[in-house]
């Protein structure tokens, strides 16, 4: 079963950094896309990055770019984000998802990052 | 780029069909067949519905049907049973490696 499950999320002021991770089982993780989506409370659904099999390529959203970078770890099955310079508007849940083709087909539960003084 | 256009509410009695649009432009949803539609519970993650305009996912009940045509997408939900009471988003692929969702629509089942 594909099983992926996030963590790392939590209070940060503006201005603070935050590192989140998904931790994937169930399918070959190196063989896959994998992105970040998020959603701010009550909001609809927002495409935050991407990163190709390897490492070797990765797309952000023009909202995030110079300040969110995205990673992984082929060996231990693991994605990553790391959220630097928060904005109170990078309130949100964040889901880190499976990303064959141009769709996301397995998603975790979300790790909800809150930017607030 | 701009979010795409969803209209917030829809609604059915069970049985009957409802259809969502999910309207772009010809940079998105008009230029790639790669449209894609989610069923979000609320407090859920969402789950993948509908693929490149018009695919099931494995387990995915074939209620569930998309259709493009230019810069319009849509998901029609038929013989609406009470679990299909949700929020539906879509997606596309919007080129430069890059992709949108629409504002989510939430389908009552009344």
């Amino acid at each position: 079963e594909v099983q992926l499950v996030e963590s790392g999320g939590g209070l940060v002021q503006p201005g603070g950094s935050l590192r989140l991770s998904c931790a994937a089982s169930g399918f070959t993780f190196s063989s896959s896309w994998m992105t970040w989506v998020r959603q701010a409370p009550g909001k609809g659904l927002e495409w935050v990055a991407n990163i190709k099999q390897d490492g070797s390529e990765e797309y952000y959203v023009d909202s995030v770019k110079g300040r969110f970078t995205i990673s992984r770890d082929n060996a231990k099955n693991s994605l990553h984000l790391q959220m630097n310079s928060l904005r109170a508007e990078d309130t949100a849940v964040y889901y880190c998802a499976r990303h064959p083709g141009q769709s996301f087909d397995c998603w975790g539960q979300g790790t909800l990052v809150t930017v607030s003084s | 780029q701009s979010a795409l256009t969803q209209p917030p509410s829809a609604s059915g009695s069970p049985g009957q069909s409802v259809t969502i649009s999910c309207t772009g432009i010809s940079t998105d949803v008009g230029g790639y067949s790669h449209v894609s539609w989610y069923q979000q519970y609320p407090g859920k993650a969402p789950k993948l519905i509908i693929y490149d305009a018009n695919k099931w996912p494995s387990g995915v009940p074939d209620r569930f049907s998309g259709s493009k045509s230019g810069s319009t997408a849509s998901l029609t939900v038929s013989g609406l049973q009470a679990e299909d009471e949700a929020d539906y988003y879509c997606s596309s692929y919007a080129g430069n490696n890059q992709w949108l969702f629409g504002g989510g629509t939430k389908v009552t089942v009344l």
